[in-house]
């Protein structure tokens, strides 16, 4: 069984820096392009970008280049998504998201078939 | 002007039909595209409902009713989700999805009320 099971819940203050992690099981970990998706409260869903484990290869949206840092490590199954200074704007759950294998991609087919159960960051002072 | 754009609200009757758009930007060919829809329940992350570029390219997910379809309007250069047979489970959110300019990029999002 697929399973995407992030870390838990994070309350940090501006300025902070945080690295949120979502481990992967059930399938080749490095065979699958693995993400973050955005979800502001009371808001819609925002695509961050993703990385595939295999060769680190990582595609980010423009909306959030250079504001949050996707990687992997593949020896442990887990991706993660990484703030060096976070803001009050970043307070949102965020959810780990599994995209399609490298040939998916490369191929047209951008289905995302599993979600993790999300990591809520909350960014107070 | 957003790359994807929904109507905020839709809402329905127990038994009716539900289409709900995704109307691409001026510019991007509805047609080029394969839209993705996911259904979101309140405290719940979103679940893959289907796939559909066009009759001979499309895929249901899996479990997902087949009163969920998926088709395109050309002419208004748009996606739709048709929810059939509306049952009161179906109230949630629903988001469009496509693969433009080497990102994913999401609509914002219907919600469906069925009353």
């Amino acid at each position: 069984e697929v399973q995407l099971v992030q870390s838990g819940a994070e309350v940090k203050k501006p300025g902070e820096s945080l690295k949120i992690s979502c481990k992967g099981s059930g399938y080749s970990f490095t065979s699958y392009w693995i993400g973050w998706v955005r979800q502001m409260p009371g808001k819609g869903l925002e695509w961050m970008g993703i990385i595939y484990p295999g060769d680190s290869d990582t595609r980010y949206s423009p909306s959030f280049q250079g504001q949050v840092t996707i990687s992997a490590d593949k020896s442990i199954s887990t991706a993660y998504l990484q703030w060096s200074s976070l803001k009050a704007s970043d307070t949102a759950m965020y959810y780990c998201v599994r995209q399609g294998t490298y040939y998916d991609i490369l191929t047209g087919y951008h289905k995302i078939d599993y979600w993790g159960q999300g990591t809520l960051v909350t960014v107070s002072s | 002007q957003a790359v994807l754009t929904q109507p905020a609200s839709l809402s329905a009757s127990p038994g009716a039909s539900a289409s709900l758009t995704c109307t691409l930007r001026s510019g991007i060919n509805v047609g080029t595209y394969r839209i993705y829809w996911y259904q979101q329940k309140p405290g719940s992350p979103p679940q893959y409902l289907l796939r559909y570029k066009s009759d001979s390219d499309k895929q249901q997910g899996s479990g997902v009713p087949s009163r969920f379809s998926g088709s395109k309007d050309a002419s208004a250069n748009a996606g739709i989700l048709l929810i059939s047979g509306l049952q009161s489970e179906d109230e949630a959110d629903y988001y469009c999805m496509i693969w433009h300019s080497s990102a994913s990029v999401f609509g914002g999002g219907t919600k469906l009320t069925v009353l």
